[in-house]
């Protein structure tokens, strides 16, 4: 079955590096999103992605986060200066968009960024 | 604003029990969609249903049903006869646009129920 993977599992960082989490969303998908959950608090919105370009994005995603989709099936998701606030699970998540489709995002299993 | 409210933060009961995990929602849209994902200790989010506003027709999946009443603005998730496989956490959600479809829309989750079931 087709999934949605994402890299690296787990990543730790120092406070001011950069970061950048892949996403290889399912390959006939259209749609794709970023979400985050800190430890144990709800998901949240981070951005949406579709034609190349940004949908929709959220009051977390200011001017040090940044998404791509270089060649065609990777979706990227670059952080300029990371923060302690930063530390959270990222999920990626794509959708086909297809008219008889549940509406269901497709998550990846997520990517843990501890910033130190 | 959309917004998803999942008043228990946790419930603990002991397996063979049937529990009921709430959700209410606020929308100022008339069409939008509601959604249940379960998130299991491993981390990963595993989609459970997804209910078009326009459907108040209650679901039953096996163990699991779910209670749209638009009246009461709530979308509830029953499991019965729990078993120690289900627990996890538990999210409600909700779209004011089908995602994926039109635009990429974003969905807006509540802040979850933690559901322990005791063997």
């Amino acid at each position: 079955e087709p999934e949605v993977t994402q890299t690296p599992s787990h990543q730790v960082t120092q406070m001011g590096q950069e970061v950048i989490l892949r996403c290889v969303p399912i390959s006939n998908h259209l749609y794709f999103y970023w979400y985050r959950q800190i430890l144990g608090q709800k998901v949240e919105f981070l951005v949406s992605f579709y034609n190349n370009e940004i949908s929709e994005k959220s009051e977390i995603f200011d001017d040090q986060f940044s998404v791509e989709r270089p060649d065609g099936s990777n979706f990227t998701l670059k952080i300029r200066s990371t923060k302690l606030e930063d530390s959270a699970m990222y999920f990626c998540a794509s959708s086909s968009g297809r008219t008889l489709n549940t509406g269901e995002l497709f998550f990846g299993e997520g990517s843990r960024l501890t910033v130190l | 604003a959309q917004k998803v409210t999942q008043a228990q933060t946790e419930i603990s009961v002991v397996e063979k029990e049937d529990v009921t995990l709430d959700c209410v929602y606020e929308t100022r849209d008339t069409t939008y969609y509601l959604f249940w994902y379960k998130q299991p200790p491993s981390g990963e989010l595993v989609f459970l249903i997804r209910r078009n506003s326009f459907d108040e027709q209650n679901e039953i999946s096996g163990r699991y049903s779910w209670n749209f009443q638009k009246s009461t603005s709530s979308f509830n998730f029953t499991i019965t006869a729990s078993q120690v496989v289900d627990s996890a956490v538990y999210f409600c959600a909700l779209s004011e646009s089908f995602p994926g479809y039109s635009s990429a829309s974003k969905i807006i989750f509540g802040s979850g129920t933690r559901l322990s079931i005791r063997p």
